[in-house]
């Protein structure tokens, strides 16, 4: 099945600067990928998602970027502020497996110091 | 759009007893509903997945029997642990896979078993 990896596992960052969180996927049946932001104790919040068709995709200061090729994508967070900070989850979905399921990344914790 | 209720949203049960938590989509059907599992600081991992009307697909690892299932309508899944112990203690979320192919949260249930 589906195994996906996600690096750094902690980030700090000064306000003001990017943030990049990277992850692998291994299934190349994938196709849709998207970006979760989880603060404490509440449940993730999807910030961004990108499709196999498409390379790259922006949202104001979050884009996300997708290498099929290499069979791995990135968050992009430009001009962090505080409230930038709290858990990201990337996650594949493998249309082989019954049910569309998404399988998450470990997670990256991003602190963003004022 | 995409609304997704999950009650409760903790609970304090005693060992031995079972939990039902509910997961209902407000204002879309859901095909499919995934059930999560996620432990302190670590990623959300999926339990199972479940379609309306039939039976739920559990993950490897995962107790069918302590772990109960129901998808009896488009808009409605429960999760039920049976014979809850401390261990079971962790927060549970759903999301609800519609027709437009993303996937919504739940708000979580924090289950706390003593």
């Amino acid at each position: 099945g589906e195994n996906v990896e996600q690096h750094p596992s902690t980030l700090s960052v000064q306000e003001g600067d990017s943030a990049v969180i990277k992850c692998t996927y291994s299934d190349s049946a994938s196709n849709y990928f998207p970006w979760y932001k989880q603060e404490l104790g509440k449940r993730p919040q999807l910030i961004i998602d990108i499709r196999s068709n498409v390379g790259e995709k922006k949202d104001q200061r979050i884009a996300v970027t997708l290498n099929k090729t290499a069979k791995h994508f990135s968050l992009h967070i430009t001009e962090t502020q505080p409230e930038d900070s709290a858990v990201y989850f990337c996650a594949a979905r493998s249309l082989l497996e019954y049910g569309n399921k998404l399988v998450f990344g470990a997670g990256t914790i991003l602190r963003v110091k004022s | 759009g995409a609304v997704v209720s999950q009650h409760p949203s903790w609970v304090i049960c005693k060992s031995g007893t079972s939990v039902k938590i509910e997961c209902r989509s407000l204002d879309f059907q859901a095909t499919t509903m995934f059930w999560y599992r996620q432990f302190p600081k670590q990623s959300l991992m999926l339990m199972a997945t479940s379609n309306e009307g039939s039976k739920a697909t559990y993950e490897q690892g995962v107790e069918k029997d302590k772990f109960l299932i129901n998808h009896a309508s488009l808009t409605l899944s429960t999760l039920t642990v049976t014979s809850a112990h401390p261990e079971d203690s962790s927060f549970y979320i759903c999301s609800a896979l519609g027709r437009q192919g993303r996937g919504t949260f739940g708000s979580g249930t924090r289950l706390t078993v003593v």
